[in-house]
């Protein structure tokens, strides 16, 4: 399966910045997603990233606080914009060889917000 | 849409026991069903899945099984090790999605020494 990496690991912010969220993958796929995971809780997706076009969000989260770029088929990145302590989770990346095949995730950003 | 439950959120068993987890869904064309391993600090590890097309699949100590009729998907550990340790997540495909996976709550399995 391929290798996914995610930086950073984990961070300390300060409310109202920003921390963009990067992850990189060693094989080209077709899907990657964003998942945020409260801490004892299980994933909640925040949106699938495609190529060369717009993400595609869920319910509840949107463009403007949750920017998300796929530059190629090997590498997104999410931002989280004007954080709150309530941003304080798990963001996790996961990526799908094709659309038919299982999904295979990162380690996760580990991200607290004083 | 796709609902999935999962039970027990706990489960607590000896070393060297079986554990058993199961899950229901409510949409009967999903057909494939993810089981994922989550350890502290980590993200979560596909460990088995299985398609519709079949109702059981073992991978050494770890099987899952399917029950259409039902909609139920169970995972069975068997001869559980401290390393089993875990929390574990099932999924199903969202409606109209084989790929945007629904997710169950998790289950804590706790292996006692």
């Amino acid at each position: 399966s391929a290798v996914i990496s995610q930086k950073p690991s984990r961070d300390i912010c300060q409310r109202g910045t920003s921390l963009t969220i990067q992850c990189q993958v060693d094989s080209q796929v077709t899907m990657m997603f964003w998942y945020r995971q409260q801490p004892g809780q299980s994933l909640t997706l925040i949106a699938t990233a495609n190529q060369g076009s717009e993400a595609t969000y869920e319910s509840g989260f949107v463009i403007d606080k949750f920017p998300i770029s796929r530059p190629n088929l090997t590498f997104s990145t999410l931002t989280v914009s004007n954080m709150s302590p309530e941003d304080s989770s798990i963001y996790l990346c996961s990526v799908s060889i094709t659309g038919d095949q299982p999904q295979h995730f990162g380690d996760g950003t580990r991200l607290s917000i004083l | 849409g796709e609902n999935v439950e999962q039970h027990p959120s706990t489960l607590s068993v000896q070393e060297g026991d079986s554990a058993v987890i199961k899950c229901t869904y409510s949409d009967s064309a999903s057909n494939y069903f993810p089981w994922y391993k989550q350890e502290l600090g980590k993200g979560p590890q596909l460990i088995i899945d299985i398609r519709s097309n079949v109702g059981e699949k073992k991978d050494q100590r770890i099987a899952v099984t399917l029950n259409k009729t039902a909609k139920h998907f169970s995972l069975h550990i068997t001869e559980t090790q401290p390393e089993d340790s875990a929390v574990y997540f099932c999924a199903a495909p969202g409606e109209g999605s084989n790929y945007q996976l629904i997710w169950g709550a998790g289950t804590k399995l706790i292996i006692k020494p």
